[in-house]
């Protein structure tokens, strides 16, 4: 079956502080994904990968930067955690080349910046 | 540009009656449809999708949906709801045109099935 695991579900930092939310996925795939949820605004995509080394901005990348060194771990840097930056954050996977395929998602990291 | 709406925030239905959860879309191409549900404190979980062929598609827990060209939308329906059915349910697209990978997701409809 498949799994995507985050590593931890609940997450407590300061002001300041460099953060880091690890994904990692089993099924082998190309494509992964981090989004952060908000109420009342959904889903937005920060950054995606399809390959190892590669990264794309999604629609709100600014404040974050990602790390794809393995194909099955992707990572997502706060490089100077803000308060703005308190939300709920997922990540997701899916197979190379065949793109209707359904994301297959983490349970979340709910991070709170205070 | 692709992008997907969904106009209800909250639906109420009672336990036993169909329920429907609206969603609309916007692509240049082809859509490529897919309907999520979010259960408390969980990630998403797929439900169905649309990529060609029949206008209704069949998926997990009873749900079925509707995929109608002409009105751009694509309704999420279940015949007889449950109360296990209330969560937050998401509907995303994806260009077919489109080289990108990225799906855009709606804001999330909250559903709520009271007994």
């Amino acid at each position: 079956d498949v799994k995507v695991t985050q590593s931890s579900r609940y997450l407590v930092k300061r002001t300041g502080e460099k953060v880091f939310l690890e994904c990692v996925q089993d099924m082998d795939h190309e494509n992964m994904f981090w989004y952060r949820q908000d109420p009342g605004l959904g889903l937005r995509l920060i950054y995606f990968s399809y390959d190892v080394k590669m990264k794309e901005k999604g629609d709100i990348p600014e404040g974050y930067s990602v790390s794809r060194e393995k194909k099955e771990r992707f990572s997502l840097i706060l490089e100077s955690a803000s308060t703005n930056q308190t939300s709920m954050y997922l990540c997701a996977s899916t197979g190379d080349r065949v793109l209707n395929q359904p994301q297959h998602f983490g349970d979340g990291t709910r991070l709170s910046i205070l | 540009a692709q992008s997907v709406a969904q106009p209800e925030d909250q639906v109420n239905v009672a336990e036993g009656n169909p329920l429907t959860v609206k969603c609309t879309y916007s692509v240049s191409g082809n859509p490529y449809l897919f309907w999520y549900v979010q259960y408390p404190n969980r990630g998403l979980q797929f439900l169905l999708k649309y990529i060609t062929g029949d206008n209704l598609v069949k998926g997990s827990y009873g749900f079925e949906a509707e995929f109608n060209k002409s009105q751009t939308s694509f309704h999420l329906k279940k015949p007889s709801a449950l109360v296990s059915d209330s969560a937050l349910y998401f509907c995303a697209v994806r260009d077919g045109g489109n080289s990108g990978y990225a799906l855009n997701f709606g804001k999330g409809t909250s559903l709520l099935v009271t007994p």
